[in-house]
């Protein structure tokens, strides 16, 4: 299978910005996601990154380089319902194009 | 718009019960279909996906099982569970095999099995 790492918890306050960072290994990179899930939640959908670069969304931005099988999720101006689970997923084509996920990182928001 | 319901939201069950968990989607045809389940501080892990009716995948050995007898409707099913089957499970569609890349999952709002 695929190793996803990524940080179990990170805190950060209200206004401020914090990079989820997110490594991978894997033999036949075909896209990675990343996900929010707020507690007893179901994951929804944030941002795919598929070519070396930034993409930016609003306050979310996610970055990818392929060569280092490296991500992150960037969050500008903290909000507290910011304060979720970030999960990071790659799919790949070695394993029938279907994704794995990392154990993801709880992002915890302070006043 | 697409929609995906699955039910129930929580569930209490003893060792060694049958499970049935029921899942649909409304809005598109053919989607894929998957189940997965999370367990606390761990990753979300594939358990079944299924690609049409009566196509089923299965990810790892384990006591449970899934069905598809038709399009948008995928089932979970155990005949006698074990503690070890506690954990959130979340069903989930996609309009592709991922082939082109960019087709995300949509999750549903998930079920809480606790197995006492």
């Amino acid at each position: 299978g695929q190793n996803i790492d990524q940080p179990t918890e990170m805190t950060a306050t209200e206004g401020a910005i914090v990079q989820i960072n997110c490594t991978y290994q894997t033999s036949g990179f075909n896209g990675l996601f990343w996900y929010q899930q707020h507690a007893g939640e179901a994951p929804t959908f944030l941002s795919y990154n598929v070519l070396d670069g930034l993409e930016e969304k609003g306050r979310f931005s996610s970055f990818l380089s392929r060569s280092k099988g490296y991500s992150y999720l960037l969050l500008k101006e903290l909000q507290m319902k910011d304060s979720a689970s970030y999960l990071c997923a790659v799919r790949d084509r070695s394993n029938d194009y279907k994704l794995s996920f990392g154990a993801g990182t709880t992002v915890t928001v302070r006043a | 718009s697409q929609t995906i319901h699955q039910w129930p939201a929580t569930l209490v069950q003893p060792v060694g019960s049958p499970l049935s968990l029921e899942c649909t989607v409304e809005g598109t045809s053919n989607p894929n279909l998957y189940w997965y389940r999370q367990a606390a501080g761990r990753g979300l892990q594939l358990l079944f996906y299924s690609v049409g009716i009566g196509q089923i995948s299965s990810e790892v050995p384990q006591n449970l099982s899934a069905s598809r007898p038709q399009d948008r409707q995928f089932i979970l099913s155990s005949k006698k569970l074990l503690l070890s089957d506690s954990g959130f499970y979340l069903c989930a569609w996609s309009t592709g095999t991922g082939r082109g890349g960019g087709e995300k999952l949509f999750f549903g709002s998930g079920t809480q099995l606790s197995v006492l």
